[in-house]
Formats: structure tokens, C-alpha cells, sequence
């Protein structure tokens, strides 16, 4: 099974808009991590926000926040005033941990990810 | 702050060549990551390292795969024989303490987008 689902394969968004893209996760732990990165045509992963599965209040980083609704196992990344520059690839991630030599660790699973097209 | 380096940016090889990766993290982080990005497609953790050894290398395909981090510091990936199903873009990562701590981010390089013909 997916543990990290991303349906939208492809949004589109008029410039100054808001856009929201979706994520839907999957895991039995109780402490986890979800976080959103950008990938832009030059290849490079842009780490944009995080939020912890115990976090009570939404993540917020400038134009961008996190709508987490944990009952329903889902992590949408919310971009507000949309600009031209933020045409990229946006990964949904969860981090939950593993166990190795005795010592706990993170491990990132990535979604399939969401082509976002600004059009001015 | 210097980000994670890698090189080369660019490779093309054809199949049965070897090919060697190289990344130097951030200056400082314990746990280094390589992933595997195939078009379309999200990464794919293929090895970890917490300082030089190696904590997660379950989706590592060994038979032709390999990876080091000798000093605990920079790390070479290679690929001996290279398959077609091979070309992809290898990432890599770096984290500061790479333990189970909520809130660990990993920040990328630029990858190395290797072509297989």
C-alpha cells in the first residue's frame, strides 16, 4: 500500500491566487513527521514545512502552511498569493522511524508528487 | 552556509559502464542520504549513513550498487555494471543528527542526472 498518496498529478493556478495541494498518508506510529518539498526544473529538493504528528496548531512558513487533519490521515500544503516562481514539483513526505544497532532513526517515503503551473 | 555538493551534474555512459557519485553534505551533519529519483516519479531512499556507517541500505540494489563514507564526511555512490533502468537522478541528502528527532529535516544537493543508452 501507498503511505504517501498524492492525487493531483498536475494543478493549475491564476498569479496572487491560492492553491491548495493534497496529500493523504498511510502509517500505525504515533510519532511521525510530514513535510513538504519543492523540486523546481533545476533538480534540487527545496525543503518548504514541516509538521509533527503531536503538533496541535498547522504549520505556517510565509506564503506557505500545512492544513493537518489527523483523523483523517491527511497533510495539504496550502500556497497563498501564488507567484510565477512557484511553477515546480511539490512532494508530500512522512518521516516515521526505524530501528538500527539498537538506536531509533528517520526515514523519508515521498509521494508521487504535483506539477503546479502559476499562469500570470 | 555552504549546501550539500555534488558531482558531476551530468553523466551519460552506456549499459555495462561503471559510474561513480560524489557528495559532500553539510559542513557538520551525521547522516547522510542517497536517493533515487526516477522521471515522474518521487525519490527513493537507497542508502543512509549515520557518520561512516550504514544504518538503511534495504533498497540498495547490492548486486551492482555500492556506496562508502569512509571519514564519515563526503560519499561516493557507484553503479558496476550500469542497466538502462538505471538512468535517474541521484540525490543526495544530509541531516544534522539523523536520529529520531521529530523535527530532522534533510536538505538536497542538486542531483547527478545520469543518462543510460
Amino acid at each position: 500500500a501507498q503511505k504517501i498518496t498524492q492525487t493531483q498529478p498536475g494543478m493549475f493556478v491564476q498569479e496572487k491566487e491560492a492553491v491548495t495541494l493534497d496529500c493523504t498518508y498511510d502509517t500505525s506510529d504515533q510519532s511521525y513527521g510530514l513535510f513538504w518539498y519543492k523540486q523546481p526544473s533545476s533538480g534540487e529538493m527545496i525543503f518548504l514545512i514541516y509538521q509533527g504528528s503531536y503538533d496541535e496548531q498547522n504549520a505556517t512558513e510565509g506564503r506557505y502552511s500545512l492544513n493537518f487533519q489527523k483523523a483523517r490521515k491527511s497533510a495539504n500544503l496550502v500556497i497563498s498569493a501564488s507567484q510565477l516562481g512557484d511553477s515546480a514539483m511539490y512532494f508530500c513526505a512522512m518521516r516515521e522511524s526505524f530501528n538500527a544497532g539498537g538506536t531509533s532513526y528517520g526515514k523519508l517515503t515521498f509521494g508521487q508528487g504535483t506539477i503546479l503551473t502559476v499562469h500570470p | 552556509e555552504a549546501g550539500v555538493a555534488q558531482s558531476p551534474r551530468y553523466k551519460i555512459i552506456e549499459k555495462r559502464q561503471s559510474v561513480a557519485f560524489w557528495c559532500n553534505p553539510i559542513s557538520g551533519h551525521a547522516t547522510l542520504y542517497w536517493y533515487q529519483q526516477i522521471l515522474g516519479q518521487g525519490p527513493k531512499l537507497l542508502i543512509q549513513f549515520q557518520n561512516n556507517g550504514v544504518v538503511d541500505d534495504s533498497q540498495l540494489p547490492k548486486d551492482r550498487f555500492s556506496a562508502e563514507r569512509l571519514k564519515g564526511v563526503d560519499s561516493t555512490l557507484k553503479i558496476q555494471p550500469a542497466k538502462l533502468e538505471d538512468s535517474a537522478v541521484y540525490l543526495c541528502a544530509s541531516s544534522l543528527v539523523g536520529a529520531d528527532y521529530p523535527g530532522e529535516t534533510q536538505y538536497f544537493g542538486p542531483g547527478t542526472r545520469l543518462l543510460v543508452l
